[in-house]
């Protein structure tokens, strides 16, 4: 099936770093998704993207939709231990169902 | 993960057994959408369902695997004769009829074939 490319696949930093990882299409996108997952966990919603262009915030968190609706990516700042878990983009598909297209994640690890 | 409701949390079958996971969304959720999530790997489509309806299956195994979304009750996943292979995190997730894209994942069911 379909999937978005997203990078880097795992990081390893140190706490109080910033973190930044993308997401990449060869598609037009209608709405870009972020999303957490901790172990044994579903993932949670951090921030959603409507229009091309937008940037949004969710505390230490900042998420771009790019201008070519082809990309997206995710800022976290000031990272702490709590940030560690698996990050997932997902989009969907201008003319679309609801269905999303999800990247493979990135796992970051925060050493403290 | 609070409003979408999965059960069991875990499930343990024996090859050649059924399993049943069952999914409610979320209050006023009539969106819903079926995940198997492989370990170190990321989510696998499944199944989108509305009320009594499949919109889209073609992420579902041609055998063996069913969904349902009743006009009452939760979303069941159906995987008949299981097979070792079959172990996995499943994730239900719900979305409303209009607005927001943005889908509300629940806990997950964890299969384990043995």
């Amino acid at each position: 099936g379909q999937q978005l490319n997203q990078s880097p696949q795992s990081m390893f930093i140190q706490e109080g770093e910033d973190v930044s990882m993308n997401c990449t299409s060869s598609s037009i996108f209608n709405t870009w998704l972020w999303y957490k997952q901790d172990p044994g966990e579903g993932p949670v919603l951090l921030i959603a993207l409507y229009k091309a262009g937008e940037l949004t915030s969710n505390g230490r968190l900042t998420a771009q939709f790019g201008i070519t609706r082809k990309d997206s990516f995710l800022n976290i700042s000031a990272s702490i231990p709590s940030d560690v878990g698996i990050y997932f983009c997902a989009g969907q598909l201008a003319g679309n169902n609801r269905k999303l297209i999800w990247g493979l994640g990135t796992s970051l690890a925060v050493n403290p | 993960n609070a409003g979408v409701m999965q059960n069991p949390r875990h499930l343990v079958r024996r090859r050649g057994q059924e399993a049943r996971l069952r999914c409610s969304p979320m209050k006023g959720h009539s969106h819903v959408y079926w995940y198997r999530q492989l370990p170190e790997e990321g989510l696998k489509f499944m199944v989108y369902l509305q009320k009594e309806n499949i919109i889209d299956e073609s992420g579902m195994p041609k055998e063996r695997f069913s969904a349902e979304f009743p006009k009452e009750g939760p979303s069941i996943l159906r995987i008949q004769q299981v097979v070792r292979g079959d172990s996995a995190a499943y994730f239900c997730a719900s979305s409303p009829e209009t607005g927001s894209y943005g889908y509300t994942f629940g806990s997950g069911t964890r299969l384990t074939v043995v």
